[in-house]
């Protein structure tokens, strides 16, 4: 059983070129996140996906883009990647409903903007 | 807007021996669910424990258990019975039943374990 995959691990940008960070889960999950994770400050979510069509905007938004392209994937996007945005990518999944669901996360993406 | 504070930076501890970290949070709501993941150096997350707020008895999960105290908006883990593969970062976490199964998380603790 995969869980939540994410690729790649690692990735090295120059500023102002794009990318797209992968993710899917097989747990059949309605619920997808993207969280950051910088030092001294834990995980910060990006953006999330209720369900499958919806997409909104966690804390930190700015200079990302998501899609949510069927139930099982959820990408994030950055147009135009800044120094700022270097940082370790969490892709996790999990039920939605009012119980104390466990997210699950994926390995993360190592990314280093220049 | 909830808010998760984890006011030890870093925390050490002997093999064997117990250690407690901190965590305390802030929220309006009276309903709601908090976290303890570990992050070891893998960088995989990983559920540690859970406890749901309306329940006044403290979760357990063999070594570790959490001290939740609901009016002074305090959840701390303690860690029994140390081993090595206890080293990682730990991160409280909060979350709103309502709130489409978003987690706020806390800045972490580093857990150092000595033999």
């Amino acid at each position: 059983n995969a869980g939540v995959t994410q690729t790649p691990k690692f990735q090295v940008l120059k500023t102002g070129q794009s990318m797209t960070l992968q993710c899917a889960q097989d747990m059949n999950h309605n619920s997808m996140y993207w969280y950051r994770q910088d030092p001294g400050m834990g995980l910060r979510l990006i953006y999330y996906s209720a369900s499958e069509g919806t997409t909104d905007k966690g804390e930190v938004p700015n200079g990302y883009n998501v899609s949510r392209l069927n139930k099982r994937e959820f990408s994030l996007r950055l147009e135009s990647a800044a120094p700022s945005q270097t940082s370790v990518y969490f892709c996790a999944s999990s039920e939605q409903g009012l119980e104390a669901y466990e997210q699950y996360f994926g390995p993360g993406t190592r990314l280093t903007v220049t | 807007a909830q808010t998760v504070t984890q006011s030890q930076p870093e925390m050490s501890v002997q093999e064997a021996e117990t250690v407690t970290l901190s965590c305390t949070y802030d929220t309006s709501e009276s309903d709601y669910y908090l976290f303890w993941y570990k992050q070891p150096p893998s960088r995989q997350m990983i559920l540690v424990i859970r406890q749901e707020a309306y329940k006044q008895q403290n979760a357990t999960e063999n070594r570790f258990s959490v001290n939740f105290q609901k009016a002074a908006k305090s959840f701390s883990l303690k860690i029994s019975d140390s081993q090595l593969g206890d080293a990682a970062m730990y991160f409280c976490a909060y979350r709103n039943p309502r709130g489409y199964g978003k987690l706020t998380f806390g800045q972490g603790t580093i857990l150092t374990v000595h033999p």
